[in-house]
């Protein structure tokens, strides 16, 4: 199976700064499509998880262009730039290259500084 | 607007068995994959199950094969799963969601205590 990391495990920011969360895969995530299945979520306190970006850096309707996605193969990177106050919660990234199962990082929890 | 409506939960005692269901609305539910994405109190996510779009298919992470198993009824706009032999470890909240190679629209969750 694939095992997700994600750094750092949690994150403090002040509102209108800018974060970085890694997400290291322990296979590569290119699938023989040539297509990456790498997406990430926010879970915000007492909420589901929401979808903010699949693909690697595809962001999903309605989100905000402050989150980005980026990377290849092993290392996967989400930007949040000018924080608000609702940004604030749990970030997962995930896989669906390497499926079944479909593996989820640990989490990074994203608090105010 | 896309729907997805969890019930079924509560708490059963080790052993036992729980069908949770999840009404879909808002989309054609039959032509979408659904799956049941679980969390832990306190912990992450955890791949549950998928189900194809007629139901043919089915996949199962190690941890719950043999002992749950998902389903769906297009007419019905609706999913289930079927959590037979339940541990104490399933204890979770269990959320529906739709599914491509990503999961992109949640349930509320439903929660499933399994305790004596």
């Amino acid at each position: 199976d694939v095992v997700m990391t994600q750094t750092p495990v949690s994150l403090s920011v002040s509102l209108g700064g800018q974060v970085s969360i890694s997400c290291r895969s322990s296979q590569s995530l290119v699938h023989n499509n040539g297509n990456t299945y790498l997406s990430w979520y926010l879970q915000k306190p007492g909420q589901s998880p929401q979808l903010l970006i699949y693909k690697v850096s595809n962001r999903f309707s309605g989100i905000s262009d402050r989150f980005s996605g980026s990377g290849s193969g092993t290392d996967f990177t989400l930007k949040i730039s000018r924080v608000e106050p609702d940004d604030l919660g749990v970030y997962y990234c995930g896989q669906g290259t390497q499926y079944p199962p479909y593996t989820f990082g640990a989490g990074t929890k994203l608090e105010l500084k | 607007e896309v729907q997805l409506v969890e019930s079924g939960g509560g708490l059963v005692q080790p052993g036992r068995s729980l069908k949770l269901s999840c009404a879909a609305s808002g989309f054609t539910f039959s032509n979408y994959y659904m799956a049941w994405v679980r969390q832990a109190p306190k912990k992450g996510l955890e791949w549950v199950a998928t189900i194809s779009t007629s139901g043919s298919r089915t996949y199962y992470p190690d941890s719950v094969k043999g002992r749950f198993t998902i389903s769906r009824d297009n007419a019905k706009s609706s999913l289930y799963l079927q959590m037979n032999s339940l541990k104490s470890e399933d204890t979770a909240t269990y959320y529906c969601a739709r599914q491509y190679t990503y999961f992109d629209y949640w349930g509320q969750g439903v929660m499933v205590t399994v305790s004596s």
